[in-house]
């Protein structure tokens, strides 16, 4: 069965950061592509971030390049999202989804991101 | 443009068929997907490509797209339906994601 579990969320200062993980099972992750997707309270989705299967190819959303950084471990079966310089905006859930071309066909329940003073 | 625009809400009778659509530039180049999504749970893949859907789907969803219009028809929408529903595609560049405003589905 396919697990995408998400952690790291919390509450964060303005201008602080925070390491988000998704611990994946049930699937090569090796072989996947990945995203990260997020939720602001009460809104619509978010694309976020974008890594190939090996890490080569990365790509951010314009409202978070610069400050986000995505990554994983292959070895470790993990994906990784670094948040730094969080702003109110950045206040979401965010979902770790697995990538097969145009489909993120698995999704994670997500962790809480709450970026407040 | 790489903006996705749905209608905000529709309403279907129970049992009856409803189509949503999403319109955006990029549509004419990629293939969109389709997402629903109900109060508390993380989205569900229910339609993607040219019109696939994923195991455990039921075959009432059906996708289309033409030109710049993507749309997903519930044929005899069901209570469980209910839900908010989501399209995504690819900006025009082909490297980011994009999903659209997402629409409130009511089954009456």
């Amino acid at each position: 069965e396919v697990q995408l579990v998400e952690s790291g969320g919390g509450l964060v200062q303005p201008g602080g950061s925070l390491r988000l993980s998704c611990a994946a099972s049930g699937f090569t992750f090796s072989s996947y592509e990945m995203n990260w997707v997020r939720q602001a309270p009460g809104k619509g989705l978010e694309w976020v971030s974008y890594i190939s299967s090996s890490g080569s190819t990365i790509y951010y959303a314009d409202s978070v390049k610069g400050r986000f950084t995505i990554s994983r471990d292959n070895a470790k079966n993990s994906l990784y999202l670094q948040m730094n310089s969080l702003r109110a905006e950045d206040t979401a859930v965010y979902y770790c989804a697995r990538a097969q071309g145009i489909k993120l066909g698995y999704w994670g329940q997500g962790t809480l991101v709450t970026v407040s003073s | 443009s790489s903006e996705l625009t749905q209608d905000p809400a529709v309403s279907v009778a129970l049992g009856q068929t409803v189509r949503i659509t999403c319109q955006g530039d990029s549509l004419r180049s990629y293939y969109a997907s389709w997402y629903q999504q109900k109060p508390g749970q993380a989205p569900v893949l229910v339609i993607y490509g040219k019109n696939n859907r994923p195991s455990g789907i039921p075959d009432r969803f059906s996708g289309s797209s033409s030109g710049n219009t993507a749309s997903l028809t519930i044929t005899g929408a069901q209570a469980e339906d209910e839900a908010d529903y989501y399209c995504n595609s690819r900006d025009s560049s082909g490297n980011h994601g994009v999903f659209g405003t997402g629409t409130k589905v009511t089954v009456l």
